[in-house]
């Protein structure tokens, strides 16, 4: 089945730890995304790519790194200049044809607690 | 200040009662796209519905209808004789053209529907 997948579901990092996680979509999309989700806050935006090798800051990208090899591949690392790290991380892809905009694609997320 | 206004954060309502979960949006743009998703209780967001600013016709899909409304900015969300299963995170989202033409959207902060048995 066509989809996304994010790993791991949970994951616990001590303080001072960089810490990557994994977004993988089969869907054949050009659009890939990350948010982050605090309660009460709605899903914010982090960074967004909408090509291979190439992507964007959202708004609030601080403390936070991306990469853009693969088209189905969009990992997020969390670093430790990310002061609150502490979130529900979404990932999401969307295709670029045939509207310039089309539904968003979202994975299961990923809890990441600092401890 | 906001583009995309959820002013209700929780609504409890008893099954088959019918509900509206609101949104108001803020644009200067005449070319915007709007959305819906639901989040389960699992956390993946479930794409519901898709709206273009120059498409004003209401919709309606089973027991969901949507009212667009330009005049007022608004994009409501009607869930006629809820269920238990409707209980989720709504959320109402805003699409514009960034420089560049690249059209992210912005979501807002979400309104906790839960439907009691």
């Amino acid at each position: 089945d066509g989809g996304i997948t994010q790993s791991p579901k949970y994951l616990f990092r001590k303080e001072g730890q960089n810490v990557t996680l994994s977004c993988e979509q089969n869907l054949n999309h050009d659009a890939m995304y990350w948010y982050r989700q605090d309660p009460g806050q709605g899903l914010r935006l982090i960074y967004y790519s909408q090509i291979v090798n190439d992507f964007q800051k959202g708004d609030i990208a601080e403390g936070y790194s991306v990469s853009r090899e693969k088209k189905e591949s969009f990992p997020l690392t969390v670093t430790s200049a990310q002061k609150n790290p502490t979130a529900f991380y979404l990932c999401a892809s969307s295709a670029a044809e045939p509207l310039p905009y089309n539904e968003q694609f979202f994975g299961p997320g990923t809890r990441l607690t600092v401890l | 200040a906001q583009k995309v206004t959820q002013a209700q954060t929780e609504i409890s309502v008893v099954e088959k009662e019918d509900v509206t979960l609101d949104c108001v949006y803020e644009t200067r743009d005449t070319t915007y796209y709007l959305f819906w998703y639901k989040q389960p209780p699992s956390g993946e967001l479930v794409f519901l519905i898709r709206r273009n600013s120059f498409d004003e016709q209401n919709e309606i899909s089973g027991r969901y209808s949507w009212n667009f409304q330009k005049s007022t900015s608004s994009f409501n969300f009607t869930i006629t004789a809820s269920q238990v299963v409707d209980s989720a995170v709504y959320f109402c989202a805003l699409s514009e053209a960034l420089s560049g033409g690249s059209y992210i959207p912005t979501f807002g902060r979400g309104t906790s529907l839960i439907v009691h048995p």
